[in-house]
C-alpha cells in the first residue's frame, strides 16, 4: 500500500499570503497525484489531477507541482473560500489512498 | 446538472447488511468508472477508498478490510451504481459516498452529499 503523508496537519495564514502543502508519498506514484478540497458539511472538491492539472472551474491561485514521491500544493494569494481542508489522494497503484489531510485555518 | 446522489444508509448491528444505491444523473452513467469511498467523523475525518467499479463492470477493485464482505456492482440502464455491506463490523461507520472518476480516470470530478451508515455492537 502506498502511503501520504501531508506536511504541515495545520496551516495559518491569513488572506493575500502564499500557502504552501506538502504531500509525499512513500513509493514513486509517478504524477498520479490528486489534490481535493474539502469544506465542512460538504463532499470533496476536484482541484488537481495529474500532480500540475487544474481542473475545470479551479482558479489561477492554484497550483500543483511534483512528481514521483514529493508534491505540493501552492495557493499563490489566498482567498477567503479557499481556508478549508486539502487532501492528496494517489491513483498510482490499488488500493487507492489518501493522506491525512492539511487544515488551512485563517491566522 | 451533473450530479450522483446516494441513499440506503441507515442504523445496523454488527453481523447486519445494508445496500447502498447511488443514482447518476446529466452524464452517460456508462461511460464511467464509479467509486465508493468513506469518511470516518471520529478519526479526524480519515477518508478511506472503498471500492471502484469499470464502466462495463467487467473490472472490480476492494480495499482489504472489505473483501469477502461488500459487493460494488452498477445497472447501466437505469444509471446506479451499489455497494451490499454484509457482515458490518462497528469499524464500518462512516459517512459513504459515490464518486465519478473524470473522463480519463485517475481522479473524481463528481461527489455524492454521502450518506450515513452506523454500525452499533
Amino acid at each position: 500500500e502506498i502511503v501520504l503523508t501531508q506536511s504541515p496537519a495545520t496551516l495559518s495564514l491569513s488572506p493575500g499570503e502564499r500557502a504552501t502543502l506538502s504531500c509525499w508519498a512513500s513509493q514513486s506514484i509517478k504524477s498520479y497525484l490528486v489534490w481535493y478540497q474539502q469544506k465542512p458539511g460538504q463532499p470533496p472538491r476536484l482541484l488537481i489531477h495529474g500532480a500540475s492539472i487544474r481542473a475545470t472551474g479551479v482558479p489561477a491561485r492554484f497550483r500543483g507541482s511534483g512528481s514521483g514521491t514529493d508534491f505540493t500544493l501552492t495557493i499563490s494569494s489566498l482567498e477567503p473560500e479557499d481556508f478549508a481542508v486539502y487532501y492528496c489522494q494517489q491513483r498510482r497503484d490499488w488500493p487507492i489512498t489518501f493522506g491525512q489531510g492539511t487544515r488551512l485555518e485563517i491566522k | 446538472e451533473v450530479k450522483v446522489v446516494e441513499s440506503g444508509g441507515g442504523l445496523v448491528q454488527t453481523g447486519g447488511s445494508l445496500r447502498l444505491s447511488c443514482i447518476g444523473s446529466g452524464f452517460n452513467f456508462n461511460d464511467y468508472w464509479m467509486n465508493w469511498f468513506r469518511q470516518t467523523p471520529g478519526k479526524g475525518l480519515e477518508w478511506e477508498w472503498v471500492a471502484s467499479i469499470k464502466e462495463d463492470a467487467s473490472e472490480t477493485y476492494y480495499v482489504d478490510s472489505v473483501k469477502g464482505r461488500f459487493t460494488i456492482s452498477r445497472d447501466n440502464a437505469q444509471n446506479l451504481l451499489f455497494l451490499q455491506m454484509n457482515s458490518l463490523r462497528v469499524e464500518d461507520t462512516a459517512l459513504y459516498y459515490c464518486a465519478r472518476d473524470r473522463a480519463g480516470g485517475r481522479a473524481c470530478d463528481i461527489w455524492g452529499q454521502g450518506t450515513r451508515v452506523t454500525v452499533s455492537s
